[in-house]
C-alpha cells in the first residue's frame, strides 16, 4: 500500500519568507509525527498528533513553527520568517496507534538562503 | 523519550558475513525499534520489539532484547552490499511516543 508521502521534496526559500510543508500519512494511522534532521545531526522531534487529542508541541524550537492536522489525516508544518538555521530535512512519520512502529516519509529538504 | 546508544560506531564487513550491532539504553522501555537510513535516503523501519519479547525475526534480520541489561542487538545474516547504511535504535518509554536517535552504527558491506 501507499506509504507516507511528503511534499515538496525540495524547497529553497529566501530568509524571512514563510514555508508550508505537507505530509500525507498512511491511511488509517492515528498518530502523526514531525521531525527534522540537520546535516550531520540526529533526529529532532518537533510535534506529535494523536487522534483528536491536543498535539504535543514540546519539540517546536520557536513560535515561528506551527503545525496542524486536518480531519485526522493530512498535516501541514508551517515555518514563518524562515532563518538559515531552519535548513534541514523535515521528516513526517505516522503510526497505526501511539504504541506501534512509525513509518517515515521521504522528507522535505528545506534550504534557506 | 530516551536516546539509545549504538555500538560500534562503524562496522565494515565482507559480503556474505554476518553483522551484529548493539544498542544500550538507560530506563525501562515499552518497546524498541530499529531503523535503517541509506545515504541520502529516508528512514526505513526494520523491526519493533516489545518489552515482553526476547527475540524477533524478519527475513535476514534478528533482534534480541535483554531488559535486565537494558540492551538490544540487531543481527544481519548473509550481508549484502545493499545493506550498507546507518542503523539506529529507538527505545520508547513512558508516555512519550516520539523517537530519539543516537549517532547510529555505520555499516559498510564490501562486495
Amino acid at each position: 500500500g501507499a506509504g507516507v508521502s511528503q511534499s515538496p521534496s525540495n524547497k529553497v526559500t529566501e530568509k524571512g519568507k514563510d514555508v508550508e510543508l505537507r505530509c500525507d500519512p498512511i491511511s488509517g494511522h492515528t498518530a502523526l509525527y514531525w521531525y527534522r534532521q540537520s546535516l550531520g545531526q540526529g533526529l529532532e522531534f518537533l510535534i506529535y498528533f494523536q487522534g483528536n487529542s491536543a498535539p504535543d508541541k514540546s519539540g517546536l524550537p520557536s513560535d515561528r513553527f506551527s503545525a496542524e492536522r486536518t480531519g485526522g489525516s493530512v498535516s501541514t508544518l508551517t515555518i514563518q520568517r524562515t532563518q538559515q538555521e531552519d535548513s534541514a530535512v523535515y521528516l513526517c512519520a505516522s503510526s497505526l496507534t501511539q504504541d506501534s512502529e512509525q513509518y517515515f516519509g521521504p522528507g522535505t529538504r528545506l534550504t534557506v538562503t | 523519550s530516551q536516546q539509545g546508544e549504538e555500538d560500534p560506531q562503524a562496522l565494515s564487513i565482507q559480503e556474505g558475513e554476518n553483522a551484529t550491532m548493539n544498542c544500550s539504553y538507560k530506563t525501562s522501555i515499552n518497546n524498541l525499534q530499529w531503523y535503517r537510513q541509506n545515504s541520502g535516503r529516508g528512514l526505513v523501519h526494520l523491526i519493533l520489539i516489545r518489552s515482553n519479547e526476547r527475540e524477533k525475526h524478519s527475513g535476514r534480520l534478528r533482534v534480541t532484547l535483554d531488559t535486565s541489561k537494558k540492551s538490544s542487538s540487531l543481527l544481519i545474516t548473509a550481508s549484502r552490499a545493499a545493506d550498507t547504511a546507518s542503523y539506529f535504535c529507538a527505545p520508547s518509554s513512558g508516555s512519550a511516543r516520539q523517537l530519539t536517535f543516537g549517532s547510529g552504527t555505520q555499516l559498510t558491506v564490501l562486495p
